[in-house]
């Protein structure tokens, strides 16, 4: 069982330099969520979604956009890097919003 | 004011010691919590459950106090791989019909030899 995928694992980015982070699970969930992680903060929703075809946003979008034109995939999306998006970001999926949460092993974002 | 709060930690533990520690959070509305555990440079990973009557499931026990607002976690005869940091989770049901869960910045747990 793959569970959450996410890629890439690892990324260095320029100032202004867009990229898309891919989420891809194999548990037929409906929920999918991406959040950011930075120190002493906790994880901090960016956007989710409660299906396919559906984005919403969460507590910090600016910057940020998503997609889920497919079930199975959630795509994070920056599309002008800034220093202040270095994080670690997860993705996560679930049966319903609340419960167990299945997160993929994190993408390590630097904005140089 | 943050929704869910923990303390930092690090609470260094002996093996074998009992540890405990507590989580606050802020909206008495809240309606489900969890605790997940994330070791060091890797994701979240669900623990356990907190239920109203508290629960236990091997070593770690959950216990839930709604009139003060908290929750607590207990691990018994704590061994090396206790390492974590201990997330408290809060789900709060919104209006709109969705709900979100809010996560703690996480406790510290460094068992040592």
């Amino acid at each position: 069982n793959a569970g959450v995928t996410q890629t890439p694992k690892f990324r260095v980015l320029k100032t202004g330099q867009s990229m898309t982070l891919l989420c891809a699970q194999d548990m037929n969930h409906e929920y999918m969520y991406w959040y950011r992680q930075d120190p002493g903060m906790g994880l901090r929703l960016i956007h989710y979604s409660v299906g396919e075809g559906t984005t919403a946003k969460g507590e910090v979008p600016d910057g940020y956009n998503v997609s889920r034109l497919k079930k199975q995939n959630f795509l994070l999306g920056l599309e002008s890097a800034a220093p202040s998006q270095t994080s670690v970001y997860f993705c996560a999926s679930s049966w319903g919003p609340a419960g167990s949460y299945t997160f993929g092993s994190g993408t390590r974002l630097t904005v140089v | 004011r943050k929704e869910v709060e923990q303390d930092p930690g690090p609470f260094n533990v002996p093996e074998g010691a009992t540890v405990a520690f507590n989580c606050t959070y802020s909206n008495s509305a809240s309606q489900s919590f969890f605790w997940y555990r994330q070791d060091c440079r890797k994701e979240p990973k669900l623990l356990m459950s907190v239920y109203s009557s508290g629960n236990e499931d091997g070593r770690f026990t959950a216990q839930l106090n709604r009139a003060s607002q908290y929750i607590s976690l207990l691990i018994r005869d704590s061994k090396l791989s206790d390492s974590a940091t201990y997330l408290c989770v809060v789900f709060l049901l919104k209006t709109d019909s969705w709900g979100k869960l809010q996560f703690g910045a996480g406790t510290q747990v460094v068992v040592t030899p």
